[in-house]
């Protein structure tokens, strides 16, 4: 089974701080996504990446930039925290084409 | 992508068959149908998916409409294990999914 692992489950970090959220699949997939969750908002994209060194914004990418030097990591990054990315943070990989995605198990951030 | 639209929740009894609807009206020729859940606290999870044929697998059988205006997911047996919130969602690759609200199913005892 493919398996995307997230670095963190739970995490608390401070107004201002750098944070970086990690993500690892493990079966050579091109695509990786991130998304939060967020109480009636449902999932919404933040960026995405088609291939190495490549990335895409998705809706909600304000305040938050990635980084994809290898395949298997795809990795997000606030530059400077703000209590309003509280949230859940739920990365996805997939293969190229009309395939389903499969996520980690999220990482549920909390900025303080 | 086309939009969607569920039924907010549904009951289930355990061991019956749990038929989960979804209207997809202005789905697209190139558009796929896909279905996930995401059980309390955990990421969602792929179920399956279709482009005009009903699809089966392990977990479920999907059946799309002739038209393809809608579409019913279907979990054989469910189980307590099966409570969880389900998405409908129409995509045309390689554009990206947009998850909505979903239907909430409480698998009952």
């Amino acid at each position: 089974d493919v398996k995307v692992t997230q670095s963190s489950r739970y995490l608390v970090k401070r107004t201002g701080e750098k944070v970086f959220l990690e993500c690892v699949q493990d079966m050579d997939h091109e695509n990786m996504f991130w998304y939060r969750q967020d109480p009636g908002l449902g999932l919404r994209l933040i960026y995405f990446s088609y291939d190495v060194k490549m990335k895409e914004k998705g809706d909600i990418p304000e305040g938050y930039s990635v980084s994809r030097e290898k395949k298997e990591r795809f990795s997000l990054i606030l530059e400077s925290a703000s209590t309003n990315q509280t949230s859940m943070y739920l990365c996805a990989s997939s293969l190229a084409g009309p395939y389903g995605y499969t996520f980690g198990s999220g990482t549920r951030l909390t900025v303080v | 992508d086309a939009k969607t639209t569920q039924p907010p929740s549904m009951d289930c009894a355990e061991g019956r068959a749990a038929n989960l609807p979804c209207n997809h009206s202005t789905i697209s020729g190139n558009e796929y149908v896909y279905w996930y859940r995401q059980i309390h606290s955990q990421g969602p999870q792929y179920i399956i998916h279709g482009l005009k044929n009903n699809e089966t697998n392990e977990m479920a059988s999907l059946i799309i409409t002739e038209d393809r205006k809608s579409s019913t997911l279907i979990l054989p047996h469910a189980t307590l294990r099966d409570t969880a919130v389900y998405y409908c969602i129409v995509r045309a690759p390689p554009h990206q999914f947009y998850f909505g609200t979903g239907t909430s199913l409480t698998v009952i005892p």
